[in-house]
């Protein structure tokens, strides 16, 4: 059974407007949740991380937001630009385990 | 900046053949990992390792194997090659410091098996 879905395989946004990416998990020992960026043919980029003693993190463009309650992890993307247009992974963790990855959302920005 | 190098971009392979995907970290990071990515499934954990010479299971390790002799190069083997392992290979490196660190993945090896 999958521990971390992206439930939305696809998303197309326009230019400008804000992009939202949502990912569920299902264990509540997760204690750290990241996103990665993906362009084809390269490695996933580290994009932006948060804890699980917070509920948001911002860095410019890019929001985290966390739901521990509702085990629900967001990316908002404001405002979305055509070089947004990437696969976007979550990836939680828990102490030195390995990262478990979603399976990804793929995000079109249309200019 | 963190540097994962895999040793191929695109590598092409015949069914039964012993392939070897290499990988290297300049970063002294403890922890290295190999993935595949198929279209719909995501990255998918083959191995991983915490220190040279360790090596843990990760969730698809069938027809796999990898060595890490020295703690900079992690390795990935397919025994006898199969069809069905054909995909992007990617590997990944992180530190062992307190609480989760990101993992710093390289460019991938596109692998296909004819």
């Amino acid at each position: 059974d999958q521990q971390v879905k992206q439930n939305s395989p696809s998303l197309s946004v326009q230019e400008g407007r804000i992009s939202i990416l949502n990912c569920d998990y299902t264990n509540s020992m997760f204690d750290y949740f990241l996103w990665y960026k993906k362009y084809p043919a390269e490695g996933p980029t580290f994009l932006i991380s948060i804890s699980s003693i917070k509920d948001k993190n911002e860095d410019g463009r890019f929001t985290v937001f966390l739901n521990k309650s509702a085990k629900h992890l967001s990316l908002h993307i404001v405002p979305s630009q055509p070089g947004d247009s990437a696969v976007y992974f979550c990836a939680l963790g828990t102490g030195n385990t390995p990262l478990v990855f979603g399976k990804g959302t793929r995000l079109s920005v249309i200019a | 900046d963190v540097k994962v190098t895999q040793s191929s971009r695109y590598l092409v392979k015949r069914t039964g053949e012993k392939v070897f995907l290499e990988c290297v970290q300049d970063m002294d990071h403890e922890n290295m990992f190999w993935y595949r990515q198929d279209p719909g499934l995501g990255l998918r954990l083959i191995y991983f390792s915490y220190d040279v010479k360790m090596k843990e299971k990760g969730d698809i390790p069938e027809g796999y194997s990898v060595s890490r002799e020295k703690k900079e190069r992690f390795s990935l083997i397919l025994e006898s090659a199969s069809t069905n392992q054909t995909s992007m290979y990617l590997c990944a490196s992180s530190p062992t410091d307190r609480g989760v660190q990101p993992q710093h993945f390289g460019d991938g090896t596109r692998l296909s098996i004819l």
